[in-house]
C-alpha cells in the first residue's frame, strides 16, 4: 500500500524558516517524480514544487522561487521542502503527492497534509 | 505558464441529477488534464486523467471528455458521496497549474 506521511509543519513567524518531509512507502520511491502542493485556508489547490526521479530537476511556482528548495533522498524514502523567508501568504496545508509516472502523468498519491501557519 | 478556468465555481444539485463542470485552458494541453475531487477536510484523490481516462477504483457515472482547450467532468448520476470540490489539473509542462475548483453542493 502506498503511503505518504508529511510532517514538520508548525506555526512560524514571518521572515522564519521551516523544513517539511515527507515519508514515504509502498512504491519503488527513486523511479517517481514527487511534488508539494498547497492549499491556503478556504482556498483551492496549487502546486508548489517538483523534482524528478533522480533528484537532478525541480521545478518551482513562481510564488515560491528563490524561497523554497525541494529535495529528496532515495537511500531513505524521503522527499523534503526547505522553506525559508516565509511569508503570511504561505499559509496553508502543505500535500506531499506522487507522480504516477506514466506519459499521462497525474498525482496517483497524497498524503494527508501539514498545516504550516506564518504569523506574528 | 497555462491557466485554467473552471465553470461554474458552485453548483447546486440533487442526489440522482446529471452534472457538467467545464475546464478551459488559456492554452493547448492535448489531452494532458487531469480532475480531482476533494472531500472537506481530505486530501484530493484523482478521478479521471488524460482528460477520458477513468481511475481505477472510480464508479462508471464520472466520465471526463474533451482535448486542446476545452474539457469536461460529467457525473452521470449523482451520489451523496459525490458532493464534493473538483479541480482540473494540467499535466502538459510546469507549473502544473489547477482550476479554482468548483463545489457541487447539495
Amino acid at each position: 500500500e502506498v503511503q505518504l506521511l508529511e510532517s514538520g509543519g508548525d506555526l512560524v513567524q514571518p521572515g522564519g524558516s521551516l523544513r517539511l518531509s515527507c515519508a514515504a512507502s509502498g512504491f519503488t520511491f527513486r523511479t517517481f517524480a514527487l511534488s508539494w502542493v498547497r492549499q491556503a485556508p478556504g482556498k483551492g489547490l496549487e502546486w508548489v514544487s517538483a523534482i524528478s526521479a533522480n533528484g537532478d530537476n525541480t521545478f518551482y511556482a513562481d510564488s515560491v522561487k528563490g524561497r523554497f528548495t525541494i529535495s529528496r533522498d532515495n537511500s531513505k524514502n524521503s522527499l523534503s521542502l526547505q522553506m525559508n523567508s516565509l511569508r503570511v501568504d504561505d499559509t496553508a496545508i502543505y500535500y506531499c503527492a506522487k507522480d504516477s509516472g506514466g506519459y499521462e502523468s497525474f498525482f496517483d498519491y497524497w498524503g494527508q497534509g501539514t498545516p504550516v501557519a506564518v504569523s506574528s | 505558464d497555462i491557466q485554467l478556468t473552471q465553470s461554474p465555481s458552485y453548483l447546486s444539485a440533487s442526489i440522482g441529477d446529471k452534472i457538467t463542470i467545464t475546464c478551459r485552458a488559456s492554452h493547448s494541453v492535448s489531452t494532458f488534464l487531469n480532475w480531482y475531487q476533494q472531500r472537506p477536510g481530505r486530501a484530493p484523490k484523482v478521478v479521471i486523467y488524460e482528460a477520458s481516462t477513468v481511475q481505477n477504483g472510480v464508479p462508471s457515472r464520472f466520465s471526463g471528455s474533451g482535448s486542446g482547450t476545452d474539457f469536461n467532468l460529467t457525473i452521470s448520476s449523482l451520489q451523496p458521496e459525490d458532493f464534493a470540490t473538483y479541480y482540473c489539473q494540467q499535466s502538459n509542462g510546469t507549473p502544473r497549474t489547477f482550476g479554482q475548483g468548483t463545489k457541487v453542493e447539495i
